[in-house]
């Protein structure tokens, strides 16, 4: 079966630019979406169509998606951003990432 | 504003059958695909299945055999019954709306934890 990978956990200081990386076989040609989630909540779109960005959502988020990785990009990281972040794809049913733990300090 | 809003038993031993509920409010039912979305500790996020309005239903290989989704357009609700649960079924169970030209799912529900023990 079809098998996303992200990294467990990245770090990035308030301010600076965080990178989140998604890991398929030929992801690129797929499309791949991006959800924030914090603890106790449901997940929040945040990237869909690899680069499109649903209303409300504020123009930091950023997605790219070429070869075997898509990646989510965080401009401008705040202490709010700190969250869980799942990348998903669809391969005849849908697949979702492990889930990177995004630490702002 | 649309909203999901989920209910369901939150406690079941193993072999009963896990029953979810899901009402949408505040946006038209069809045209979308709705999902259910389970999340486990150790797992991360799985999905479960989807279904139209029309009742046509896809769902995840692997749990298949053991998964009924179903709807009910008159009151905009859909359904998951899981039958034979085990404790690895204990998970917070979402549900979820999928647009028909995407893969992404823009609204969700709050979420159900349900324990198998």
């Amino acid at each position: 079966s079809y098998e996303l990978t992200q990294p467990p956990s990245v770090s990035v200081s308030p301010g600076q630019t965080a990178v989140i990386t998604c890991s398929g076989d030929k992801l690129g040609d797929k499309y791949t979406c991006w959800y924030q989630q914090k603890p106790g909540q449901a997940p929040v779109l945040v990237i869909y169509q690899d680069k499109m960005r649903p209303f409300g959502i504020p123009e930091r988020f950023s997605g790219s998606n070429s070869g075997n990785t898509a990646t989510l990009t965080i401009r401008g990281t705040q202490v709010m951003d700190e969250a869980y972040y799942y990348c998903q794809a669809w391969d005849s049913f849908v697949v979702f990432g492990g889930g990177t733990k995004l630490t702002v300090l | 504003q649309v909203q999901l809003q989920q209910w369901g038993a939150g406690l079941l031993k193993p072999s009963e059958t896990l029953s979810l509920s899901c009402a949408v409010y505040g946006g038209t039912f069809s045209g979308y695909f709705w999902n259910w979305i389970r999340q486990t500790s150790g797992k991360g996020l799985e999905w479960i299945g989807e279904i139209n309005d029309s009742g046509s239903t896809t769902y995840n290989p692997s749990l298949k055999s053991r998964v009924t989704i179903s709807v009910d357009t008159s009151k905009n609700q859909f359904y998951l019954k899981l039958r034979s649960v085990t404790a690895a079924d204990t998970a917070v169970y979402y549900c979820a709306r999928g647009l028909e030209n995407d893969i992404s799912k823009d609204f969700w529900g709050h979420g159900t934890l349900v324990t198998v023990s």
